[in-house]
């Protein structure tokens, strides 16, 4: 089955700053890449996605990028803002509505 | 606005019990599914169902059974409770764009 790789597990930045989050992905029929962000206490929610016809995708201060070659794709995050701390998941999906996630990766932005 | 509501928020259970989560959603949707949290391992798949009477193990079934009597509800089963069990448990439904995520269960088993 389809493995995804996320990295780093935890990431602190300043205010300001920019953040970008790593993750492979074993399935070469994988073609959704979704991403969800947790909140403390609450239950993750999209913030962005990015399909496998597309190398790019911006909204505001959030971006996906995608390199189907290679089996990887990131999220940046620009100008971080202390409400921007959360744990972020990375997902794919191979168009049967199921996903498979990475680990999560914790991010602290430090005013 | 979609609804996906779960039975309890916190659950205390003893080992070897049989445990009940209920998920309710509000769409009519076919798809949902049940994952489990643990910290350091993500979200992980315990089963998925496509609609009423269907049912497909996820990762990590062992332990756990399904039901989906009503398209609106999907239980998941505990048939006896382990230490190993305790987790946050996520149940949703899956659109074509979104998988969107119940408030979550917070079972421990003692």
């Amino acid at each position: 089955g389809e493995n995804v790789e996320q990295h780093p597990s935890t990431l602190s930045v300043q205010e300001g700053d920019s953040a970008v989050i790593k993750c492979t992905y074993s399935d070469s029929a994988s073609n959704y890449f979704p991403w969800y962000k947790q909140e403390l206490g609450k239950r993750p929610q999209l913030i962005i996605d990015i399909r496998s016809n597309v190398g790019e995708k911006k909204d505001q201060r959030i971006a996906v990028t995608l390199n189907k070659t290679a089996k990887h794709f990131s999220l940046h995050i620009t100008e971080t803002q202390p409400e921007d701390s959360a744990v972020y998941f990375c997902s794919s999906g191979a168009g049967s509505y199921q996903l498979t996630f990475g680990k999560g990766t914790k991010l602290s932005v430090i005013p | 606005d979609v609804k996906v509501t779960q039975s309890s928020r916190y659950l205390v259970k003893r080992t070897g019990e049989k445990v009940f989560l209920e998920c309710v959603q509000d769409m009519d949707h076919e798809n949902m599914f049940w994952y489990r949290q643990d910290p350091g391992l993500g979200l992980r798949l315990i089963y998925f169902s496509y609609d009423v009477k269907m049912k497909e193990k996820g990762d990590i079934p062992e332990g756990y059974s399904v039901s989906r009597e009503k398209k609106e509800r999907f239980s998941l089963i505990l048939e006896s409770a382990s230490t190993n069990q305790t987790s946050m448990y996520l149940c949703g439904i899956s659109k074509p764009d979104e998988q969107y995520f119940g408030p979550g269960t917070r079972l421990t088993v003692t």
